[in-house]
């Protein structure tokens, strides 16, 4: 069965600073879908970034981009230039078939 | 931008009650999921459904729960008999059928507390 691991519980980075949140997977599946959802106080969740598994290019939105390492079965996110409306829970999670797998989430703390 | 809402967004019933959370997931899309988040805790799948059927569901999806599309338009959660541990947050979801990336559409979430 896959897994999501997401191994910093808490993260603080100080306002237009950059930050790196760490998302493992595992899997014996060859394509799948990995995405960076964020949960703010509100609890909606919205998606940060997507990357499809057969891409070797790093997805990319603005400020937040990603590290794939597929062989490592690794998607980590960066925030550049960290605001403070990007204080939030954020959720890695992987799509297996039908449905998504979610890590236990990365609280990000921004500092003023 | 179309979204998908939820009703109610809080929702407090007595245990052994049955609830009924309602969804609305965006016109056009296929595929219908409804997650569960225990307050602190990671978001878990329940089941999704396509085509008027369930095409999985996990293991707390048991027999006290079921889905239903009644009219085309509403996505609904049914609880039969509620329990404190069935507390949490109920999050609905929807996705186009095509292209096969496309990210899940998730509504604001509603919360169920059971006494």
């Amino acid at each position: 069965a896959q897994t999501v691991t997401q191994s910093q519980p808490e993260m603080s980075v100080q306002e237009a600073e950059t930050v790196t949140l760490s998302c493992t997977y595992d899997t014996s599946e060859s394509d799948y879908y990995l995405f960076w959802y964020k949960q703010p106080p509100s609890r909606q969740m919205i998606l940060v970034i997507r990357q499809e598994a057969y891409k070797q290019q790093n997805a990319t939105e603005n400020r937040f981009s990603v590290n794939f390492q597929k062989a490592a079965k690794s998607f980590s996110l960066k925030i550049s230039d960290s605001q403070l409306g990007d204080a939030a829970m954020y959720f890695c999670a992987y799509r297996s078939s039908n449905k998504y797998i979610f890590g236990t989430g990365t609280r990000l703390k921004v500092l003023a | 931008e179309p979204e998908v809402t939820q009703t109610p967004s809080h929702q407090v019933t007595q245990m052994g009650q049955e609830v009924i959370l309602r969804c609305v997931p965006i016109s056009n899309h296929l595929y219908f999921y409804w997650y569960r988040q225990i307050l602190g805790q990671k978001v878990e799948f329940l089941v999704s459904f396509y085509n008027n059927e369930i095409s999985e569901k996990s293991e707390i999806f048991d027999d006290q729960f079921s889905v239903e599309r009644p009219d085309g338009s509403n996505f609904t959660l049914k609880i039969r008999s509620t329990k404190l541990e069935d507390s949490a947050m109920y999050f609905c979801a929807s996705r186009p059928g095509l292209p096969s990336y496309n990210e899940q559409f998730f509504g604001p979430g509603t919360r169920l507390t059971v006494l």
